[in-house]
């Protein structure tokens, strides 16, 4: 049982180039989303979906994009990628339409560096 | 604008001690409460969860109290050890979206 899949663990990007982070679970967990884990800053959501073909921003969403065509992927578009975006990148599903009630379970993170 | 309020950022606790961790929440809408663990390198991990209906919730050595008319609630870990020592996050959701709103964390470290 794999839970929450990120690839990759680490990566380093140069101002202005595009990337995908990929998240994938494989629990048949309707709701997914990414955060970005900064110093002194805690979680901050990015993006969410409660299912397949919805998703929606969340507080920190300017330069990501998403997209869920499956249950089970949920990728995290950097578009042209800035040092303000150097962050530890983490994805979470939870069972349900939301994670009111339920258990998140995360990734291992993607540790993403812009120079 | 930040929702739910940590502190203190950083704790040092020798083993044996009581470790306690406060937040205070804004939004009265929220309704579930969970503490997750995090240790470095690794993702974030549920540790012990509360609803508003209850005022404390103990699992082992870990114990959350919740004050609803003060909009607080606090982790206790007994006994504390140094396997303990990670950062711990207070969260709440609730309202339409359900969207979980962490704390900005507190770093535990548990001295042998």
């Amino acid at each position: 049982n794999a839970g929450v899949t990120q690839t990759p663990k680490f990566q380093v990007l140069k101002t202005g180039q595009s990337m995908t982070l990929q998240c994938a679970q494989d629990m048949n967990h309707e709701y997914m989303s990414w955060y970005r884990q900064d110093p002194g800053m805690g979680l901050r959501l990015i993006h969410y979906s409660v299912g397949a073909g919805i998703t929606d921003q969340g507080e920190v969403p300017n330069g990501y994009n998403v997209s869920r065509s499956t249950t089970e992927d949920f990728p995290l578009r950097l578009l042209s990628a800035a040092p303000s975006q150097t962050s530890v990148y983490f994805c979470a599903s939870s069972y349900g339409g939301s994670t009111r009630n339920t258990e998140a379970f995360f990734g291992q993170g993607t540790r993403l560096t812009v120079v | 604008q930040q929702q739910v309020k940590q502190s203190p950022q950083s704790l040092i606790v020798q083993k044996g001690g009581i470790s306690i961790i406060n937040c205070a929440y804004e939004n009265t809408a929220f309704d579930y409460f969970p503490w997750y663990q995090q240790f470095p390198g690794k993702g974030p991990a549920l540790l012990i969860a509360i609803r508003p209906d209850v005022s404390e919730k103990k699992e082992g050595r870990f114990t959350i109290s919740f004050n609803k008319s003060a909009k607080q609630f606090s982790l206790h870990i007994m006994d504390s050890q140094p396997g303990d020592s990670a950062t711990y996050f207070c969260a709440a959701n609730g309202g339409s979206q359900g969207n979980l709103i962490f704390g900005k964390g507190t770093k535990l470290s548990v001295k042998p």
